[in-house]
């Protein structure tokens, strides 16, 4: 596609509930990353693929969370037992090549809010 | 201590004036650095990047790097009302491959 593509663009979940964030990167990008950007702050990183291996996973806040490409393209990050804390925009962004440092373009975001 | 600090503002300046936004970062082995605008409920876009000391220019846009310092600048010269937005430092520092740190994001507002 043109961009990168995430969905659903709102989610609301009661706390408990199991949520799936979906990522569609530009086609042939190789990295593909999370972000979690609360209210007011910048976003922070949660975990980088090249390709389909997961190679960082470092930013993840707890194991409720868990993000998987297993194709090499669509990703989907996936939230157990969602908590209040969890409310936030989740965003996807790809990269081109796995060089250091390429930039990042971003999906729209799925803002998630949890009850 | 952040790894990327920004000055969250609000930053006001007249339409017209130069706006100053400014950012440090902690990890002195840091290579690449970019700007990013977030409009309100939009996601971040890639405004600048620099990755040598000194200045770059794009347009009403200059970035300027001084990794002595550990101190990267975003000016916009001729600030429009359509500036207004968020502005986040990313940083790649070393040894965390592809990802870029973010700093908080200044909020700039042009005013008319």
């Amino acid at each position: 596609g043109a961009g990168v593509s995430q969905s659903p663009r709102y989610k609301v979940a009661k706390r408990g509930q199991d949520v799936a964030l979906r990522c569609d990167p530009i086609s042939g990008h190789v990295s593909l990353f999370w972000y979690q950007q609360a209210l007011g702050q910048g976003p922070e990183f949660l975990t980088y693929f090249q390709n389909e291996a997961q190679l960082d996973k470092s930013g993840l806040p707890s194991d409720r969370f868990f993000a998987e490409r297993p194709e090499g393209s669509v990703s989907t990050l996936k939230i157990q037992r969602t908590q209040q804390e969890d409310s936030a925009v989740y965003l996807c962004a790809s990269s081109p090549g796995g060089g250091v440092g390429r930039e990042l373009f971003f999906g729209e975001g799925s803002r998630l809010t949890v009850l | 201590q952040k790894e990327v600090e920004q000055n969250s503002g609000p930053l006001s300046v007249p339409e017209g004036a130069i706006a100053s936004l400014n950012c440090t970062y902690s990890d002195r082995g840091s290579q690449s650095f970019f700007w990013y605008r977030q409009y309100s409920g939009k996601s971040p876009e890639l405004i600048m990047s620099i990755y040598s000391n000194g200045d770059k220019e794009d347009g009403r846009f200059t970035a300027q790097l001084n990794k002595a310092s550990q101190y990267v600048s975003l000016l916009i010269r001729d600030s429009q009302p359509s500036d207004s937005a968020t502005y986040l430092c990313a940083v790649n520092t070393m040894n965390a491959g592809n990802m870029l740190t973010f700093g908080g994001g200044t909020r700039l507002m042009v005013k008319p």
